[in-house]
């Protein structure tokens, strides 16, 4: 069974400073993608960013970027120049493509905060 | 365009009782999945459907049923409430079974 893992149940950053969020995650697919998902406390949960297993490229999305490490079935969030908006609990999650159930696997979360 | 929407918002329901709750995904997108969210942790794959076929369960007892509409809209139904199924429940869409999904403001259920 696919498992994640997100050792810190709570982090703090400056405004305008860099966080980031670790995420590890075993599976036995060769077939999966990656996401960040933030859940504000308006509880709807927004999709941050998304890596496909197979690109060695780490993916970007504006402020936000990953640290993929596929041997080591690492993935981290990099957040630079947080904003106050950026508060949010964080999710990592595997989805699997290659089977006949494709379904996210969440981890515990991580619940930033961002100072002013 | 309208994203995933989900109604009712928010329920309160006595132990022992029967729930529907609603979902229609984003416009053009075929898959939709329902989780469980309780307060403090992640999310909690219940069931995926994807062309109104059922494409996997989860780790949820046989009270939690759900099903697809020829529009793409889903039900999911919990009967004989259990104060243990309070929780938050989201919907996601997706435009294929495997591609990232897209979720609804959710249904918080309270049962007393």
């Amino acid at each position: 069974a696919q498992t994640v893992t997100q050792s810190q149940p709570e982090m703090s950053v400056q405004e305008a400073e860099t966080v980031t969020l670790s995420c590890t995650y075993d599976t036995s697919e060769s077939d999966y993608y990656l996401f960040w998902y933030k859940q504000p406390p308006s509880r709807q949960m927004i999709l941050v960013i998304r890596q496909e297993a197979y690109k060695q490229q780490n993916a970007t999305e504006n402020r936000f970027s990953v640290n993929f490490q596929k041997a080591a079935k690492s993935f981290s969030l990099k957040i630079s120049d947080s904003q106050l908006g950026d508060a949010a609990m964080y999710f990592c999650a595997p989805l699997n493509y290659g089977g006949a159930t494709n379904k996210l696997i969440f981890g515990t979360g991580t619940l930033l905060a961002v100072q002013p | 365009d309208a994203g995933v929407t989900q109604s009712p918002t928010h329920l309160i329901k006595t132990r022992g009782q029967h729930v529907t709750l609603r979902c229609s995904p984003i416009s053009g997108h075929k898959s939709v999945s329902w989780y469980q969210q309780v307060l403090g942790q992640g999310p909690q794959f219940i069931f995926q459907y994807y062309e109104k076929e059922e494409r996997g369960r989860g780790n949820f007892p046989d009270r939690f049923s759900a099903r697809q509409f020829p529009n793409y809209s889903s039900e999911l139904n919990v009967n004989a409430l259990l104060l243990g199924d309070s929780a938050l429940y989201l919907c996601a869409s997706s435009p294929d079974r495997a591609t990232e999904a897209f979720f609804g403001q959710g249904t918080r259920l309270t049962v007393v």
